[in-house]
């Protein structure tokens, strides 16, 4: 049974570009999360997905969106990057919500 | 206040030994309560769930919860070298989300 897949895994982009990062929950997953984790701030919840509707938002500004298709595959969107949004990006599925994460290897931001 | 607290560690036991890992939480509302493992460069690994007050053993893992004074716990028996890592506890407030806890080192010494 294949895990969650995260694509790309290491990213350098500069401030001001955007970026789009990929996520592939297992199948039959239905939920999608994303965390932003850093080593200051730990798990920063970012957005939950179920059926292609965004159920729950974190405390981030707008330059970070994210949406999810109807094969439950989810892509995160930040625009106008800044050196702050250097982190781990982490993207868990679950099959339902009590039932606990499996997340992905995560993709590595580095903006400089 | 954080919503889930835990010492950040390290946390030193020698091999053999009982690792007993804590957090407390804000939210008298949770419902569910996890703990993941995540070792260096790694993503985190679902390692225990609970949901009601009490114990819950799995090998060498014991998760203990205790609402009323809104605290977790994670006990690893006959601790290995391989148990090093941080350890993260995550609550479940029924939002969608889950809020976790910047985590406790654990170094286990051979």
């Amino acid at each position: 049974k294949a895990g969650v897949t995260q694509t790309p895994r290491y990213l350098i982009k500069t401030r001001g570009q955007q970026v789009t990062l990929s996520c592939s929950p297992i199948s039959g997953h239905r939920s999608v999360s994303w965390y932003q984790q850093t080593p200051g701030q730990g798990l920063q919840f970012l957005f939950e997905y179920f059926s292609e509707t965004q159920r729950n938002k974190g405390n981030f500004p707008g330059r970070f969106s994210g949406r999810q298709f109807s094969n439950s595959r989810s892509e995160m969107n930040v625009s106008t990057l800044e050196l702050g949004d250097s982190a781990l990006y982490l993207c868990a599925s679950s099959l339902v919500e009590n039932y606990g994460y499996t997340f992905g290897s995560g993709t590595r931001l580095t903006v400089v | 206040q954080k919503e889930v607290e835990q010492n950040s560690g390290p946390l030193s036991v020698p091999e053999g030994a009982i690792a007993s890992l804590n957090c407390t939480y804000s939210d008298r509302v949770s419902q569910s309560f996890f703990w993941y493992r995540q070792y260096s460069g790694k993503s985190p690994e679902l390692i225990m769930s609970i949901y009601s007050n009490g114990d819950k053993e799995d090998g060498r893992f014991t998760a203990q919860l205790n609402k009323a004074s809104q605290y977790v716990s994670l006990l690893i028996r006959d601790s290995q070298p391989s148990d090093s890592a941080t350890y993260l506890c995550a609550v479940n407030s029924g939002t969608y989300k889950y809020i976790f806890g910047t985590g406790t080192r654990l170094k286990v010494l051979a």
